[in-house]
């Protein structure tokens, strides 16, 4: 498996601002994704992001609001742009087995945002 | 897009009790995956299965890739109270750049 970290882990933000969270992962892996878990609900997929290229978004998701940088192998960040309170949710990145082995994916601790 | 419909929302059991929740699809996915969230933390995974028909343990936990590849069961044993939380299957199609959908969870309280 691979060894996630997320920063922040929390934030309180006021509407209208923008957040940049960070993914890193301790070993190298092809593909990174971003999800968003809003209250008491199920994932929801809102990028994928590969390094080199740019992000693939879901239906319902744009990069003006949910911009992606890809660096490198180990790092990504999703930034949430200009928000409001729909916005608050926990963030989460998860990766592909950085074996390449299995059609898995290991989840970071997640980024709980308030927006208000 | 692919929808998973996971059973039961909720489930309050006595400790020593077994469990058992499940997923369909009316997609064919070629993984299916079984995870567990605790508050505050990302979730965690439980067991993959890869074949259909796959049937894979982990201790107290039991899982199941069902042979039509759009259904899949977990079983808990002998529950404990550190198995409060909520369980989450997730349906993967390689096929189709590693998209993977997940069940709307299965939240768990074991009573001791």
């Amino acid at each position: 498996s691979a060894v996630i970290s997320q920063k922040p882990s929390r934030d309180i933000c006021q509407r209208g601002t923008s957040l940049t969270i960070q993914c890193q992962v301790d070993s190298q892996v092809t593909m990174m994704f971003w999800y968003r878990q809003q209250p008491g609900q199920s994932l929801t997929l809102i990028a994928t992001a590969n390094q080199g290229s740019e992000a693939t978004y879901e239906s319902g998701f744009v990069i003006d609001k949910f911009p992606i940088s890809r660096p490198n192998l180990t790092f990504s960040t999703l930034t949430v742009s200009n928000m409001s309170p729909e916005d608050s949710s926990i963030y989460l990145c998860s990766v592909d087995d950085p074996r390449g082995f299995t059609d898995t994916q290991y989840f970071g601790p997640g980024t709980r945002l308030t927006v208000l | 897009g692919q929808q998973l419909n996971q059973s039961p929302q909720s489930m309050f059991i006595q400790e020593g009790e077994d469990v058992s929740m499940n997923c369909t699809s009316s997609s064919i996915f070629n993984t299916w995956l079984w995870y567990k969230q605790d508050p505050g933390e990302g979730p965690v995974l439980l067991i993959a299965l890869y074949k259909a028909g796959e049937l894979t343990s982990n201790g107290r936990l039991t899982a199941q890739f069902g042979i039509t590849r759009k259904d899949s069961f977990l079983n808990i044993s002998a529950s404990i109270p550190s198995d409060v939380g909520i369980y989450f299957c997730a349906g993967q199609n390689k096929y189709n750049n590693n998209d993977m959908r997940f069940g709307a969870g299965t939240r768990l309280t074991v009573k001791p």
